[in-house]
């Protein structure tokens, strides 16, 4: 079956601009997250959709929001760019949430801000 | 915040060697789970252990899991020179939280 779909693989923005990445997870897959992972912070939890809702958010700002569709695809907004938000941004599937079960990653989108 | 802290950051062995990765985590949960990734990739799931579990195996891996030092140990047997990655431990409570990583590197 076709893995988890990230795009685009790399993007470059400059500050103050917003951004929107997208995730497919595996088909039949329900939940999906998602990561920040930079080399000062490591992988830092961003927020979870199941069901096209929010089920959990982590510590990070107002600026970054997500959203889950009827399809369970998600996307990722973050709004006003800092420096600071130059990461990786990994997503994972999982079937009905990844605190019992293994969560499948996409390859990720680099997101440079200049 | 970080829920785990892996120990050693950074490990380099020989291919054929064992290689032991530890990870400390900090509040309760509900399992812990380990996983891999390849340099500036996806992580790929490893292995999960339920904190009503001591021990578990798959492969050439073997996970153990203390929930009274709140630690477990990531073991690899006979490495080959494909495991080289990073190594990352996730506790499971409200959100997988993870640990700092083990950048493993096996040399040929």
């Amino acid at each position: 079956k076709a893995g988890v779909t990230q795009t685009p693989r790399y993007l470059i923005k400059t500050r103050g601009q917003q951004v929107t990445l997208s995730c497919s997870p595996i088909s039949g897959h329900r939940s999906v997250s998602w990561y920040q992972q930079t080399p000062g912070q490591g992988l830092q939890f961003l927020f979870e959709y199941f069901s096209e809702t929010q089920r959990n958010k982590g510590n990070f700002p107002g600026r970054f929001s997500g959203r889950q569709f009827s399809n369970s695809r998600s996307e990722m907004n973050v709004s006003t760019l800092e420096l600071g938000d130059s990461a990786l941004y990994l997503c994972a599937s999982s079937l009905v949430g990844q605190l019992n079960t293994e969560a499948f990653f996409g390859q990720g989108t680099r997101l440079t801000v200049v | 915040s970080q829920q785990g802290e892996e120990d050693p950051q950074a490990l380099s062995i020989q291919e054929g060697e064992n290689a032991t990765m530890n990870c400390s985590y900090k509040t309760s949960i509900n399992n812990l789970q380990w996983y891999r990734q390849n340099s500036g990739r996806g992580l790929v799931h490893l292995i999960l252990i339920r904190s009503n579990e001591r021990e578990k195996h798959s492969g050439r891996l073997r996970v153990t899991l203390d929930t009274s030092k709140k630690s477990s140990s990531l073991l690899i047997t006979a490495s080959r020179a494909a495991d080289t990655a990073s190594y990352f431990c996730a506790g499971s409570a409200r959100q997988l939280t993870f640990g700092s990583g083990t950048q493993l590197t096996v040399l040929p």
